[in-house]
């Protein structure tokens, strides 16, 4: 296993675009989060699943934001109508609490709105 | 909710230095993680602490849960422990399940 991969990389796009981002966890991790990190900052919780039910939704994930985990596997997270102050670092990370409580991070999709 | 504080907020070091860096949080936790993120931006899971010690190689780390606060070690520092270190909690008995970082600690080792 290669570990939480995250695609694309890097994203810019125009102001009220729409974005889509995937992560595909480590593939026996039943849980998978998205996080958000600005610069300076930790990162901050937006999401979480526990195989394919979202457990829970932060404040910070506006109606423009939406998250999906449908088979329990890989999950995406897309923004509608983007605005500046969504450029930031989305990072996903992965864990199977049964196992070991640790996270295990992505190398994240770095989002600039122009 | 639970505040996370690390201090200090910088920290430079000459090659072959040690280090103690801490986390104060605000409340009982039942997970507690230290993560260093590298000048990439890759996060990397260095220890789940949320109680004891725990050593691996250069590093350790222990977390007196009765008093808040958790320690992070790091011996013989190299250049490539350059980067932040971010200490998160998961609060205890909340009914959630994530993690609350804090503003981490920046570490610059010169060589």
């Amino acid at each position: 296993d290669t570990g939480v991969s995250q695609d694309p990389r890097h994203k810019i796009t125009k102001r009220g675009q729409n974005v889509t981002f995937r992560c595909d966890p480590i593939s026996e991790h039943n849980r998978l989060y998205w996080y958000r990190q600005t610069l300076g900052q930790g990162p901050e919780f937006l999401t979480y699943f526990q195989n394919e039910a979202q457990l829970e939704k932060s404040r910070l994930l506006s109606d423009r934001f939406s998250a999906e985990r449908p088979k329990g596997s890989f999950s995406t997270l897309e923004i509608q109508r983007t605005e500046q102050g969504d450029s930031a670092m989305y990072l996903c990370a992965s864990s199977f609490p049964a196992v070991d409580y640790g996270y295990t991070f992505g190398s994240g999709t770095r989002l600039t709105v122009v | 909710g639970i505040q996370v504080e690390q201090s200090p907020p910088d920290l430079i070091l000459q090659e072959g230095a040690n280090s103690t860096l801490r986390c104060n949080f605000s409340d009982s936790v039942n997970n507690l993680q230290w993560f260093h993120q590298n000048p990439w931006g890759q996060l990397i899971n260095l220890f789940y602490i949320p109680s004891g010690t725990k050593q691996n190689g250069r590093l350790s780390a222990t977390t007196v849960a009765t008093e808040r606060y958790s320690l992070l070690y790091i011996s013989s520092s190299q250049t490539t422990d350059s980067g932040v270190y971010f200490c998160a909690v998961e609060r205890e008995n909340f009914g959630n399940e994530k993690l609350t970082f804090g503003t981490g600690t920046r570490l610059t080792i010169i060589p």
